[in-house]
């Protein structure tokens, strides 16, 4: 089955550093990905979508300049979370969807729990 | 906008016995796709059942099976035989169906199922 690779499954930064996040479809192209945050006890909260080769779309509140979205090939995207902050101390997990209709659902990564100090 | 509503934060059921999770949700739309994830404590994301919106018959995994009622925009999980290994958070989560592929997951908040022996 499609498996998506998410790297690190877990990071501690210092505040004001940034971290990267990446995410990998190994055996199929993903056209579309989107990255999810989850804090504790929470359901996950769609930040963005992003699509090979565009510009991501961010959700209302979630700002662009901070958590830098990359989606530069069929197979990678990646997620930098910049300056980053205690309260940015949360649970990111990607989610890729492949070309095609038999590509359709959509596959998780198994999620980067960051803690930042 | 599409919302998702699982009005159960927690349940718990004997091992062996039968347990019913709720989900309701509100679209205006007629083409979509309903999903039940599961979420261990590793926070992997499991797809545990789908349906689609245009199909009548509930959809069943095994032990999982749905009650999916379109009219009243209903969609509960039924487990049955509970195993203790089922315990998790389950989540109800709702995307658009753009001609077979899925967009974003919009998801409920949750319902933390714990089987006991």
């Amino acid at each position: 089955g499609a498996v998506v690779s998410q790297h690190p499954s877990w990071v501690i930064c210092k505040s004001g550093t940034s971290v990267k996040i990446e995410c990998r479809s190994l055996d199929f192209q993903a056209t579309t990905m989107f990255w999810y945050r989850q804090f504790p006890k929470q359901s996950l909260m769609l930040m963005a979508t992003s699509n090979e080769g565009s510009k991501a779309t961010y959700e209302q509140g979630v700002e662009k300049d901070k958590f830098l979205i990359n989606h530069a090939s069929l197979t990678l995207s990646t997620l930098t979370v910049t300056s980053a902050h205690p309260e940015d101390s949360s649970f990111y997990i990607c989610s890729a969807r492949g070309t095609g209709v038999n590509n359709s659902p959509l596959h998780f990564g198994n999620g980067t729990r960051l803690t930042v100090t | 906008a599409q919302t998702v509503t699982q009005s159960q934060p927690e349940m718990s059921v004997q091992e062996a016995e039968t347990v019913t999770l709720s989900c309701t949700y509100d679209t205006s739309e007629n083409n979509y796709y309903l999903f039940w994830y599961k979420q261990p404590p590793s926070r992997q994301m499991i797809l545990v059942i789908r349906q689609e919106a245009y199909k009548q018959q509930n959809a069943t995994e095994n032990r999982f099976s749905v009650n999916f009622q379109k009219a009243a925009k209903s969609f509960s999980l039924k487990i049955s035989d509970s195993q203790l290994g089922d315990t998790a958070m389950y989540f109800c989560a709702f995307t658009m169906n753009y001609g077979g592929s899925q967009g974003n997951l919009i998801f409920g908040k949750g319902t933390k199922l714990s089987v006991k022996p």
